[in-house]
């Protein structure tokens, strides 16, 4: 069984603060993902990785930066968090045609 | 670009009744694959079933669903609804071309509402 593990669970960061959510797979899985959910428009892609040391933008990218030092870890990095990015966040390794979900990030940005 | 509609953003419905709920795409990719998933509160999203063979139908769990290219459709069915089935579930497409292009475009999801 895929094993994606998201850090922080949960979190409150402040307006203008700099965050970084953490994702780690332990099954080698080349392509990292991380995904927002909100309300109303569901799951959408931020930024994606399928090789270390290169990353992607996805579909919604403005406002955050993403890193893959290795095969295993993947961080989103908001360098000045806003109201608008309170959301839940999702990593996800993908191998052979499916994803694989971490347990998610709740980030409130007050 | 891909994308993925889901009309229906909340199905309400009595336990036992009939489930569908409506997935429709839009991609250039003859060999896309179509998913859903299903996301239990408190869990991750997790792989419900998935086709990219025109006509066949696909189950799992009491659930089914049949991918038509003809109509660009990936409608998911359950025959009855059972209380445990309140979740929300979403349609999603993939190239599946792999290098940069390998990505899952979702939906807006559907909540599924199942009441007594």
């Amino acid at each position: 069984e895929a094993a994606v593990t998201q850090s922080p669970r949960s979190k409150v960061a402040v307006t203008g603060g700099k965050v970084t959510l953490s994702c780690h797979q332990t099954n080698n899985h080349d392509y990292m993902y991380w995904y927002r959910q909100d309300t109303g428009h569901g799951l959408r892609l931020i930024h994606y990785s399928y090789v270390a040391d290169s990353t992607e933008k996805g579909d919604i990218p403005d406002g955050y930066k993403a890193s893959r030092p290795s095969q295993e870890n993947f961080s989103l990095i908001l360098e000045l968090a806003s109201l608008s990015q309170t959301a839940v966040y999702f990593c996800a390794s993908w191998w052979d045609t499916e994803v694989f979900f971490g347990k998610g990030t709740r980030l409130t940005v007050v | 670009g891909d994308s993925v509609t889901q009309k229906e953003g909340l199905v309400t419905l009595t336990e036992g009744l009939p489930v569908m709920l409506n997935c429709t795409y839009q991609t250039i990719y003859s060999n896309a694959f179509l998913f859903w998933y299903v996301h239990y509160l408190n869990e991750s999203p997790r792989l419900l079933l998935k086709s990219s063979t025109d006509n066949k139908r696909t189950e799992h769990q009491g659930f089914h669903a049949t991918l038509h290219k003809s109509s660009s459709s990936f409608h998911l069915q359950k025959s009855s609804a059972q209380l445990s089935d309140s979740a929300l579930y979403y349609c999603a497409l993939s190239d599946h071309s792999g290098g940069s292009n390998a990505k899952l475009t979702f939906g807006k999801g559907t909540k599924l509402s199942v009441k007594s």
